[in-house]
């Protein structure tokens, strides 16, 4: 059973740090992987997303990577903002899962001015 | 991209009754799911609907308690049965572009039972 955790749960840093959030599995058999955003009651912004082939993703400021063998992905975020506030979510689908995702319980990121 | 809308985007409600969630797409989808975030908690697949057949239900949940409806390839409806207050949670629904692989969530639907 596909197993997804991400560490660590809360991180606090201030502006204009570089910082990486972790994202590990347990079933290296994924079909790909996503990182999510999400804002205090909200729904899901979907920030980059991973296929099983690929090693990384780039969106502005944001580098995704995948090592499948190892079970790990990270999110790079450069010079984050306060604006980068957020919970973020990374969650892996499977083969022959019809679309399921599966997700890791998030980290919980503050930008301190 | 797609852009999905739920109704409503919060509701209290009382223990016994029921709650029917609507989610509408923008472009037609073959596949919709609806997920559930308990408080404090991660996202949960409660069920796939795919349109013209019934909807696949993860385990732990069943049609009684959150029958779906999909009678087209933009809209789907999912109700929340004999509400207990267990149920107070986050409703999302989702779908999967095939073009990418991306999937993209609605706003949610923020339930409290009393």
């Amino acid at each position: 059973k596909q197993e997804v955790t991400q560490i660590p749960a809360a991180l606090s840093v201030p502006e204009g740090e570089n910082l990486v959030l972790n994202c590990s599995f347990t079933d290296s058999a994924i079909y790909n992987l996503q990182w999510f955003r999400q804002d205090p009651g909200k729904g899901l912004t979907s920030l980059l997303l991973i296929q099983s082939s690929q090693r990384e993703q780039t969106s502005g400021r944001l580098n995704a990577s995948l090592d499948k063998s190892s079970g790990r992905s990270t999110l790079y975020i450069a010079a984050s903002q306060p604006g980068d506030s957020a919970t973020y979510l990374c969650a892996v689908r499977q083969y022959n899962q019809g679309g399921k995702l599966i997700f890791g319980q998030g980290t919980e990121l503050s930008v301190k001015p | 991209s797609a852009v999905i809308s739920q109704k409503p985007s919060r509701d209290i409600c009382q223990r016994g009754t029921s709650l029917t969630i609507q989610c509408q797409v923008d472009s037609q989808v073959t596949m919709m799911f609806w997920y559930r975030q308990q408080p404090g908690q991660s996202l949960t697949l409660i069920a796939t609907a795919n349109q013209g057949s019934e909807a696949t239900y993860e385990s732990g949940f069943v049609i009684d308690k959150f029958p779906i409806s999909r009678p087209n390839l933009t809209f789907s409806t999912l109700t929340v049965s004999n509400m207990s207050p267990e149920d107070s949670s986050i409703y999302l629904c989702s779908v999967a572009v095939s073009s990418t692989d991306t999937q993209y969530f609605g706003p949610g639907t923020r339930l409290t039972v009393l």
